[in-house]
């Protein structure tokens, strides 16, 4: 069974960093695409971040470009999101989602997500 | 960026008949169009993608469909399941891959 669980979420203050983590089981992490989106509260989807199966090819959202770092550890079946420099509109659940292979960058499987609240 | 309008915002049926979901590209995004479906509390949920192929496990009630840039979302015989908030994403020019505002879909 194909699993992504989210962690390192949290309440952080305006100006500090959070390292989110995404773990893989049930398939072949190496061989997959893999994304971060979030849903800030009440509100809508927003891709933030792709990643190629070996790590060679990255994209941002503009939105979040210069400040979220993503990266992936296939030895370790992870996926990394570094965010920095959090502001209040950061507040959202960032979710880690699986790119179906090949067909296209859609998303066959997701996680529950991680919570990050960006308050002072 | 592409922009993908939905509509209506919310939509309200009765369990038992059909509910009709729209989504409109603002430029061709050929087939590349998924649905999701999103439950409170949950993460989303792949029913559709290509616009029209169900995903592993979505029952043959619910079906994709494009007619130029606007796509179609039609759930027949609407169970309690069902009623959900669903969005589409078009993966055609990317990135950014980017998701219409969603559609509420109620029990009336």
């Amino acid at each position: 069974e194909v699993q992504l669980v989210e962690s390192g979420g949290g309440l952080v203050q305006p100006g500090e960093s959070l390292r989110l983590s995404c773990a893989g089981s049930g398939f072949i992490f190496s061989s997959f695409e893999m994304n971060w989106v979030r849903q800030a509260p009440g509100k809508g989807l927003e891709w933030l971040s792709y990643i190629s199966g070996r790590g060679t090819t990255i994209y941002y959202a503009d939105s979040v470009k210069g400040r979220f770092t993503i990266s992936r550890d296939n030895a370790k079946n992870s996926l990394y999101l570094e965010v920095r420099s959090l502001r209040a509109e950061d507040t959202a659940v960032y979710y880690c989602a699986r790119s179906d292979g090949g067909s296209g960058n859609y998303f066959d499987y997701w996680g529950r997500g991680t919570l990050v609240t960006v308050s002072s | 960026e592409i922009v993908m309008t939905q509509s209506p915002a919310t939509l309200s049926v009765s369990p038992g008949e059909r509910a009709t979901l729209s989504c409109r590209a603002s430029q061709s995004v050929s087939s590349n169009l998924a649905w999701y479906q999103q439950k409170p509390g949950q993460a989303p949920r792949l029913l559709i993608y290509g616009a029209s192929t169900r995903a592993t496990g979505i029952p043959a009630r619910i079906s994709g469909s494009r007619s130029g840039t606007e796509f179609t979302l039609t759930i027949s015989s609407l169970q309690s399941e069902d009623f959900a908030v669903y969005y589409c994403q078009q993966y055609n020019n990317w990135p950014p891959t980017t998701f219409g505002q969603g559609t509420k879909l109620e029990i009336k």
